[in-house]
């Protein structure tokens, strides 16, 4: 059965700074992994997803890598920024299966 | 890109009534849709996946007399929850999907008194 945890469930740090987001699976048979954000009380913005063939993705300040054969995903933000203060989670989508087996989530804060 | 929604965007209600949430694929059809439950400083939990004109399946634990979920077209998903409780009080979210990608709603925050 999958499980997917993550890493810090909480981490705040000073504006400026570079982070990691740390995601772990434990059946490495993913057909992909996507990063979500929410916002406090909100729905979910997808972030980044990343195809088992692939080993990251980029948008803007966010860099997302896959490493399959060690059942690890990393979410690095570049430059953080109170704005992207939220909950970060990830999710895994298994070959055969529709549903996405999620992350309990880290909470991250930026302090102005 | 695709857009999916939700209505109403949170609701209260008194204990024993009924509470009905739609979800909506906007710009595409979706054979598939998912409800997810979130508690506070919960992960989501997968409800129910509910396939267009078929009855849905749900997750162990789920009862489906209580969410019932009906699917009648490629673009509505409707979950009730039936005779809600406080304990049923919860961030209710769905998604819906196109060939490979899911897409989410903005969330349901119900709240029953």
């Amino acid at each position: 059965k999958q499980e997917v945890t993550q890493i810090p469930a909480a981490l705040s740090v000073p504006e400026g700074e570079n982070l990691v987001l740390n995601c772990s699976f434990t059946d490495s048979a993913i057909y992909n992994l996507q990063w979500f954000r929410q916002d406090p009380g909100k729905g979910l913005t997808s972030l980044l997803l990343i195809q088992s063939s692939q080993r990251e993705q980029t948008s803007g300040r966010l860099n997302a890598s896959l490493d399959k054969s060690s059942g690890r995903s990393t979410l690095y933000i570049a430059a953080s920024q109170p704005g992207d203060s939220a909950t970060y989670l990830c999710a895994v989508h298994m070959d055969s299966n529709y549903q996405l087996i999620w992350g309990a989530g880290t909470k991250l804060i930026i302090k102005p | 890109g695709a857009v999916v929604s939700q209505h109403p965007s949170r609701v209260i209600c008194k204990s024993g009534t009924s509470v009905k949430i739609e979800c909506r694929s906007l710009d595409f059809q979706a054979t598939t849709m998912f409800w997810y439950r979130q508690f506070p400083k919960q992960s989501l939990m997968l409800m129910a996946t509910s396939n267009e004109g078929s009855k849905a399946t749900y997750e162990q634990g789920v009862e489906k007399d209580k969410f019932l979920i009906n699917h009648a077209s490629l673009t509505l998903s409707t979950l009730t929850v039936t005779s809600a409780h406080p304990e049923d009080s919860s961030f209710y979210i769905c998604s819906a999907r196109d060939q490979w990608t899911q897409y989410f709603g903005p969330g349901t925050r119900l709240l029953v008194l």
